[in-house]
């Protein structure tokens, strides 16, 4: 089975500052992973993915994350944050092949003006 | 806006009652997937369908139940209604079945179930 966790479930960060939310998987077989967003009252938007090749992924609003397999993470980073990147951000993984995803607990990105 | 649309975005009702969520997926998708999230359990993967036929089951309560209809849109059933079960429902829909591999799943705005 796939698991994913998120450590940290809130992040306070200042306006223009970098941000970096964690997410750690376990797998026993080969996985895609994913960052998704979610704004208030609103459902939750893909901001990126890993399939395979390159490890660094880049995705919408500037976001950005690296592929760590021998560490399992997938930490998802910004190097300026913005008063709009306020949301919740769910790290998932779903096993290759497999059509549903499993969601990590969640990360709520504070920035602070 | 994703495209995927549910009714109602909110619904209040009691203990033991039923309820039957909608879910219209965005055009050309046949695939529709229904989550639960809630503050104690997170976001929870529930079933899968696609053109119809039940795709994947995940932690789906047996007093839950869902079907797709031919025009695509999907209705999820929940019965004997338990306080515990009030939580945010999403519907997502993609393109094919293997939808996180082949294209991403877009999500609706959800469906606030308060059970009282």
């Amino acid at each position: 089975a796939q698991s994913v966790t998120q450590l940290d479930s809130q992040v306070p960060v200042f306006e223009e500052a970098p941000v970096e939310l964690r997410c750690n998987y376990s797998s026993s077989v080969s996985v895609y992973l994913f960052w998704y967003v979610q704004y208030p009252n609103q459902g939750l938007q893909l901001l990126l993915k890993y399939l395979s090749g390159s490890t660094l992924v880049k995705g919408i609003n500037g976001f950005e994350a690296e592929f760590n397999k021998s560490q399992t993470s997938f930490h998802l980073r910004k190097p300026s944050v913005h008063i709009s990147d306020t949301a919740e951000y769910f790290c998932a993984v779903s096993r290759t092949g497999a059509n549903n995803l499993f969601f990590g607990t969640g990360t709520r990105l504070t920035v602070i003006p | 806006d994703s495209g995927v649309t549910q009714t109602p975005k909110h619904l209040i009702t009691a203990t033991g009652q039923r309820v039957t969520l909608r879910c219209s997926p965005r055009s050309g998708d046949l695939s529709v997937y229904w989550y639960q999230q809630s503050l104690d359990q997170g976001l929870q993967f529930l079933i899968q369908y696609y053109n119809g036929e039940e795709r994947a089951k995940g932690n789906i309560l047996e007093r839950f139940s869902a079907q797709q209809f031919p025009d695509l849109h999907s209705e999820l059933n929940l019965s004997s209604l338990e306080l515990g079960d009030s939580a945010l429902y999403f519907c997502a829909s993609s393109v094919d079945p293997q939808g996180s591999y082949n294209s991403p799943l877009h999500f609706g705005n959800g469906t606030r179930l308060t059970v009282t």
